[in-house]
């Protein structure tokens, strides 16, 4: 089975601007896998917050973005606050089932 | 208001089964993408399956022909039959819908002996 790679953990400053990425073991991440991006906190469900590499939900705080970037599925926090410290996962299909990434721990620091 | 609310979880042995529900409220089941999420404890998340709103039905290899995804249109529920049960199934169970746009609080299965 496929295998959907992000870095383990990244460090942001507050203010800051960090990008995390998607990545496949099959090659290229294209809209066709249809990318998610997950927020989850210690002891909470995890919350959408892009779906389909660039939507997001009414949710969805207006400093994430997603896109795609070089090969990868990316997820940019620009002007990183102190409550987007979390763990981050990525979502993404192969025809029609899907594969979660191991997640990125974010670090506002 | 949409609302998913999952029940069934438990202790089971290994080898066991179990039917987990997530009853659904606010959106009709059927017209949704409808899909189970699992996290062990202390992991991160992984996909279990899903039930495109068309029918069609997709499942993890880690459960493939072990587990069932099904709709009860009459009463807007989602289930899970999980059968054969290992110790690495163990794991809140989360039942999601649409875009993931709504989760259910999850339910916790432990398959020890």
């Amino acid at each position: 089975q496929a295998m959907v790679t992000q870095e383990p953990s990244l460090t942001v400053s507050p203010g800051g601007t960090v990008t995390l990425t998607c990545g496949s073991t099959t090659g290229a991440v294209t809209s066709g896998h249809f990318p998610y991006w997950f927020q989850q906190k210690p002891g909470q469900a995890p919350r959408t917050l892009i779906y389909d590499t660039s939507n997001k939900h009414s949710w969805t705080p207006a400093r994430f973005s997603g896109s795609l970037l070089g090969g990868k599925a990316a997820l940019t926090l620009s002007g990183a606050q102190p409550e987007d410290e979390a763990e981050y996962y990525c979502l993404v299909f192969y025809s029609g089932a899907g594969v979660f990434g191991r997640g990125t721990k974010l670090t506002v620091l | 208001e949409v609302q998913l609310v999952e029940t069934g979880g438990g202790l089971i042995q290994p080898g066991g089964s179990l039917r987990l529900s997530c009853a659904a409220s606010g959106f009709t089941v059927s017209s949704s993408h409808m899909y189970w999420v699992r996290q062990a404890p202390g992991k991160g998340l992984e996909w279990v399956s899903v039930i495109y709103s068309g029918g069609n039905t997709y499942y993890a290899d880690s459960v493939k022909g072990r587990f069932i995804s099904s709709e009860d249109n009459s009463h807007n529920t989602l289930f899970l039959q999980m059968n054969s049960l290992r110790a690495e199934d163990t794991a809140v169970y989360y039942c999601a819908s649409g875009h993931f746009d709504f989760w259910g609080q999850g339910t916790l299965v432990t398959v020890s002996s």
